[in-house]
């Protein structure tokens, strides 16, 4: 089974430009996750959806961050404009399902991540 | 945000010891999760934790979820290199809100 797929990998951009990160969760799993990793602040939950629908957006830093999900299968975390204090490791979390009462509904499962650096 | 409390922050072996890390927090957990992040990489799940009490082994390692739900650890035996890496510990709660709260990490380094 593939995994948590995030694209690209790497990016370095400059002040100003816009930025949009992806990522493929698991096939069948129905709750996505979006982190930001650094060294300051640790991983920082942004947002996370729920068949589709985002749920708690509650860490998304500033009005600059914005996700979407258009399917089950694709999402994107785009920032606009991005600044050099944007630059972290963003991650992407998928895991099984949503119904509230399943056990192991929590366990989440993230992919590679993207390491952003805006100069 | 809230965070658990995960300890030591960093541990310094020689290859072959044993090594044990724990997470304590304010608040009860239904769900403890226990995660290791190589260099470059996502964290990737090592063990998970469903109810009180509950034992788990896989391979080298052993968790324990604590039976007052507020704290688990996480035991690697006769550690080798590639144990190295970042530990994190997490939490979760079934119903309410599905976010996992994380431990700030253990960092481990091993001396061969």
């Amino acid at each position: 089974d593939a995994g948590v797929i995030q694209s690209p990998r790497h990016e370095v951009t400059e002040m100003g430009q816009e930025v949009t990160l992806r990522c493929k969760p698991i096939s069948g799993h129905n709750s996505l996750f979006w982190y930001r990793q650094t060294m300051m602040r640790g991983l920082e939950l942004l947002i996370y959806f729920n068949n589709n629908v985002p749920i708690d957006d509650s860490g998304m830093p500033e009005d600059r961050f914005s996700a979407k999900m258009p399917n089950a299968s694709f999402s994107t975390l785009k920032i606009q404009p991005s600044e050099p204090r944007d630059s972290a490791v963003y991650f992407c979390a998928s895991s099984p399902h949503f119904s509230g009462l399943a056990v192991g509904q929590e366990t989440q499962y993230f992919g590679p991540g993207t390491r952003l650096l805006v100069l | 945000g809230q965070q658990l409390n995960q300890s030591p922050q960093s541990m310094f072996i020689q290859e072959g010891e044993d090594v044990s890390m724990n997470c304590t927090s304010s608040s009860i957990f239904n769900t403890w999760l226990w995660y290791k992040q190589d260099p470059g990489e996502g964290p990737v799940l090592l063990i998970a934790l469903y109810k009180a009490g509950e034992l788990t082994s896989n391979g080298r390692l052993t968790a324990q979820f604590g039976i007052t739900r507020k704290d688990s650890f996480l035991n690697i035996s006769a550690s080798i290199p590639s144990d190295v890496g970042i530990y994190f510990c997490a939490g979760g709660r079934i119903q309410g809100a599905q976010k996992l709260v994380f431990g700030q990490g253990t960092r481990l380094t091993i001396n061969p």
